[in-house]
């Protein structure tokens, strides 16, 4: 049983530019939720996809957008790159189809997108 | 808004000695889950112990143990017989409920780096 994939593990990119991250969830799930870590930082939450729209969002602007397709996985895109945009960018899964069951409410993670801006 | 604090940035235990790891956090919710995660130098987060506010009950994995104190929204990680593969940062997170997906957003706490010393 696969995991939560991403990729790339790691991404150097320019100031201005843009960039894409990818994120496939863990077979059977449904839900996709991307966080940025800044180093010694704890995840704050970007946003989150199911039936491949927006749900919920966090404190980003809106140079951080997202993608789900039809096949759950996910993309987060990234516009017009600031230094401050240097992180990891976690993907964690969930299914919304679990129900209230608290043995279902684990998010489980991806490693990670290592990115640096220069 | 939910915040978690998790004031102590690193500790270090001897290998085979018991640690706790402190956790304090804020919210208006009377149902949510508590976690404490764990992400070693792989990056990949790992959940560690799990509680459902409604349970009066500290929950337990093997040597891992929560001591879960509502009234003081407290939620300390006992670690027992500590190993050397227990070196990783350890988080703190939040989750509100009903879990319907749309709920599933975890909101962590700042980490604390543990080292196992052998």
């Amino acid at each position: 049983d696969a995991g939560v994939t991403q990729s790339p593990t790691h991404l150097i990119k320019t100031r201005g530019q843009q960039v894409t991250l990818r994120c496939s969830p863990k077979s059977g799930h449904d839900t996709v939720s991307w966080y940025q870590q800044a180093l010694g930082q704890g995840p704050q939450f970007i946003f989150q996809y199911y039936e491949e729209e927006e749900r919920q969002r966090g404190n980003f602007p809106d140079r951080f957008s997202g993608h789900q397709f039809p096949n759950y996985s996910s993309e987060l895109n990234v516009n017009a790159l600031l230094l401050g945009d240097s992180a990891l960018y976690l993907c964690a899964s969930t299914s919304r189809l679990s129900g209230q069951n608290p043995l279902n409410t684990e998010a489980f993670f991806g490693q990670g997108t290592r990115l640096t801006v220069v | 808004a939910q915040t978690v604090t998790q004031s102590q940035p690193e500790m270090s235990v001897q290998e085979a000695e018991t640690v706790t790891l402190s956790c304090t956090y804020d919210t208006s919710e009377n149902n949510y889950y508590l976690f404490w995660y764990k992400q070693p130098p792989s990056r990949q987060m790992i959940l560690v112990i799990r509680q459902e506010a409604y349970k009066q009950q500290n929950a337990t994995e093997n040597r891992f143990s929560v001591n879960f104190q509502k009234a003081a929204k407290s939620f300390s990680l006992k670690i027992s017989d500590s190993q050397l593969g227990d070196t990783a940062m350890y988080f703190c997170a939040f989750m509100k409920l009903p879990y319907t997906g749309a709920n599933s957003k975890l909101t962590f706490g700042k980490g604390i780096t543990l080292s196992v010393r052998p």
